[in-house]
């Protein structure tokens, strides 16, 4: 099937600095990909949708200012936490779909775990 | 709105046993189920599907059928296998087959 890799996989940073983590559509393209994020022993939270082209939609309750979403081609997507403190701390993972419709299959990256300090 | 509830786990099994994780949902409309199987250090992967109410999705030996008048989505095998020691999360997808709405995951642990 599709693969969607992550980068990285592990991320530890000091507080008020900036990660990047990397989504990318290995052998197909994604227009729309999505970013979640988990905190241990609860379920995935969708953060926002990433649109090629345009301008991310991001859920209810999620700063966008904090959570920048790029969606500069067809096969990647970034997600950047902008001064990130400790409650930043968790695991991000993104997903891309291939086929449309009814037929569409997400597919999910391994994620990356990200621990501010 | 939208949400999720699977029982918590972990569900330690031995190995031929029975398994039964319960999902139940809410959402608007009529949403598609799907149960994701995560392997330790690997991403999620589609176990199965339904898209409407009655359908009976499986794969691997794995079935879970779509419950409208219960809001269910439970997922059965019958038989486990070690190799099936993996976290389960249920989800639900509202109006379309891309955003999902996922529970809070089960981890299953199948002993020799």
């Amino acid at each position: 099937g599709a693969v969607v890799s992550q980068h990285p996989s592990r991320v530890i940073c000091k507080s008020g600095t900036s990660v990047k983590i990397e989504c990318r559509s290995l052998d197909f393209q994604a227009t729309t990909m999505f970013w979640y994020r988990q905190f241990p022993k609860q379920s995935l939270m969708l953060m926002a949708t990433s649109n090629e082209g345009s301008k991310a939609t991001y859920e209810q309750g999620v700063e966008k200012d904090k959570f920048l979403i790029n969606h500069a081609s067809l096969t990647l997507s970034t997600l950047t936490v902008t001064s990130a403190h400790p409650e930043d701390s968790s695991f991000y993972i993104c997903s891309a779909g291939e086929g449309a419709g009814q037929q569409e299959t997400q597919y999910f990256g391994p994620g990356t775990r990200l621990l501010v300090l | 709105g939208n949400s999720v509830t699977q029982m918590e786990g972990p569900v330690t099994l031995s190995e031929e046993a029975f398994l039964t994780i319960n999902c139940t949902y809410t959402a608007t409309g009529y949403p598609s189920l799907f149960w994701y199987v995560q392997y330790p250090g690997e991403g999620l992967q589609l176990l199965l599907k339904a898209t409407k109410a009655d359908d009976k999705g499986s794969n691997k030996g794995f079935e879970a059928t779509y419950r409208k008048e219960t809001t269910s989505f439970h997922l059965e095998k019958g038989s486990v296998q070690v190799s099936d020691s993996a976290v389960y999360f249920c989800a639900l997808s509202p109006y379309n087959f891309n955003k999902f709405y996922f529970g809070s995951g089960t981890k299953l642990n199948v002993k020799p």
